[in-house]
């Protein structure tokens, strides 16, 4: 088996900065995903990669950059956190559509 | 676009009941449909999946089958447990190879025992 592992678990920012999350998975996969999920709204799609330093963008990438340099690794920026922000951010990879791998995600709050 | 309605916000049972929790979909293909389950503190787990109008997808006592007619894939379980508390989500994507490896996802179904 594999796994996906999100770092930090917990991110704390101010209002403007910019925040760098990280994503590493050891299943071998080609694409990889992040989604954003609030209450009561589901999983959106922001951005994913079918091979390395491919990106296309999802519904949600307004305000978000992200970078794939390595096969096992998918990056996202928030490039401006927005005041009282609240979400978990979850990365995912698959081999192909029929079954996406989650990490535990990355709860973001911004003060 | 293509969309998933399914059940909205949360649904309470007592133990050993009838779990149903509705998903429809729209979609300019034929799409996969997929049920994902969520428990606290984890990401989404895949469940199951159907490709084509009425194959059967189950799971761990759960099941749905694909309805073209109604485009819907709703989840069902016989006799609720404590273990089956989590978020349930439905989902819809292309077949592999047919370009795209997305998923749309539904908003989700919070499914909780009534102590």
């Amino acid at each position: 088996g594999g796994i996906i592992t999100q770092t930090p678990k917990f991110l704390i920012g101010q209002e403007g900065q910019k925040l760098t999350l990280k994503c590493q998975q050891n299943f071998n996969h080609d694409t990889m995903y992040w989604y954003r999920q609030d209450s009561g709204k589901g999983l959106r799609l922001i951005y994913y990669s079918i091979t390395e330093n491919d990106l296309q963008k999802g519904d949600l990438s307004e305000g978000y950059d992200a970078s794939r340099e390595k096969k096992s690794s998918f990056s996202l920026t928030v490039t401006s956190a927005q005041k009282n922000e609240m979400a978990v951010f979850l990365c995912a990879s698959s081999a192909d559509s029929y079954e996406q791998y989650f990490g535990p995600g990355t709860r973001l709050t911004v003060l | 676009g293509d969309s998933v309605t399914q059940t909205e916000g949360q649904v309470a049972l007592s133990e050993e009941d009838f779990l149903t929790i509705h998903c429809n979909y729209s979609a300019s293909g034929y799409p996969a449909l997929f049920w994902y389950v969520q428990y606290p503190g984890e990401g989404p787990q895949f469940l199951f999946r159907a490709s084509r109008d009425k194959e059967k997808g189950s799971s761990r006592g759960f099941e749905a089958t694909y309805d073209k007619g109604t485009t819907s894939f709703h989840l069902r379980k016989a006799s609720v447990q404590e273990s089956d508390s989590a978020v349930y989500y439905c989902a819809l994507g292309e077949l592999p190879g047919t370009g795209s490896n997305r998923l749309t996802f539904g908003k989700g179904t919070k499914f909780s025992l009534i102590p």
